[in-house]
């Protein structure tokens, strides 16, 4: 099946400091990929979709100047936490969806764990 | 708008007992719908999904799933469940529009017991 990368899969970073995180399609190419973030015990909540080539379109409530996301090629995306707080320690997931016959199925992710001291 | 409810929280079975883990959904549109299982520190990964066709879905590890129109449900059940089972299960729909973003549910943590 289709493979999505991430990394890494851990990061612990001081308050006050950036983190990027990449997500990677290895086998597709993926012109659109899912940013979520995860808290303990919690459903995975959509931060945002990254479209290749063009900004990222931000759900309410998240911080388009906090998490900056970029899509440059058709298999990479990055999240980068700018400025990261001890309440932005969570686990991030990306997904993306291959196009043709398997529209319509998300593979995600391993999943980045972020804590912030 | 799309939701998901997962009706049950946790589910605690006894090792080589059936289970069932109860997603029902809501749409006013055709939808797609996935079961996703995610364990510890990881990332999800596909159990089975609904895209048209029979109402009986059967995915990996011996699960199946029914979808019911009428009920708006999409069940998943396995006859027999394993110690390595033991993980936090997610209902998802989708419209299945291109470049269409999946709905979760609140998740639904299964816990396999010998």
């Amino acid at each position: 099946g289709a493979v999505v990368s991430q990394h890494p899969s851990r990061v612990i970073c001081k308050s006050g400091t950036s983190v990027k995180i990449e997500c990677r399609s290895l086998d597709f190419q993926a012109t659109t990929m899912f940013w979520y973030r995860q808290f303990p015990k919690q459903s995975l909540m959509l931060m945002a979709t990254s479209n290749e080539g063009s900004k990222a379109t931000y759900e309410q409530g998240v911080e388009k100047d906090k998490f900056l996301i970029n899509h440059a090629s058709l298999t990479l995306s990055t999240l980068t936490v700018t400025s990261a707080h001890p309440e932005d320690s969570s686990f991030y997931i990306c997904s993306a969806r291959p196009g043709g016959h398997r529209a319509g199925e998300l593979f995600f992710g391993e999943g980045s764990r972020l804590t912030v001291l | 708008a799309q939701s998901v409810t997962q009706l049950d929280s946790q589910v605690p079975v006894f090792e080589e007992a059936p289970v069932e883990l109860r997603c029902n959904y809501s749409s006013s549109v055709s939808v797609y719908l996935f079961w996703y299982v995610q364990y510890p520190n990881q990332g999800l990964q596909l159990l089975l999904k609904y895209l048209s066709g029979s109402t009986l879905v059967k995915g990996i590890n011996g699960f199946v799933a029914y979808f019911n129109k009428s009920q708006t449900s999409f069940h998943l059940r396995k006859p027999t469940v394993h110690i390595s089972d033991t993980a936090e299960y997610f209902c998802a729909v989708s419209d299945g529009t291109r470049g269409s973003r999946l709905t979760f549910g609140e998740g639904t943590q299964l816990t396999v017991n010998p």
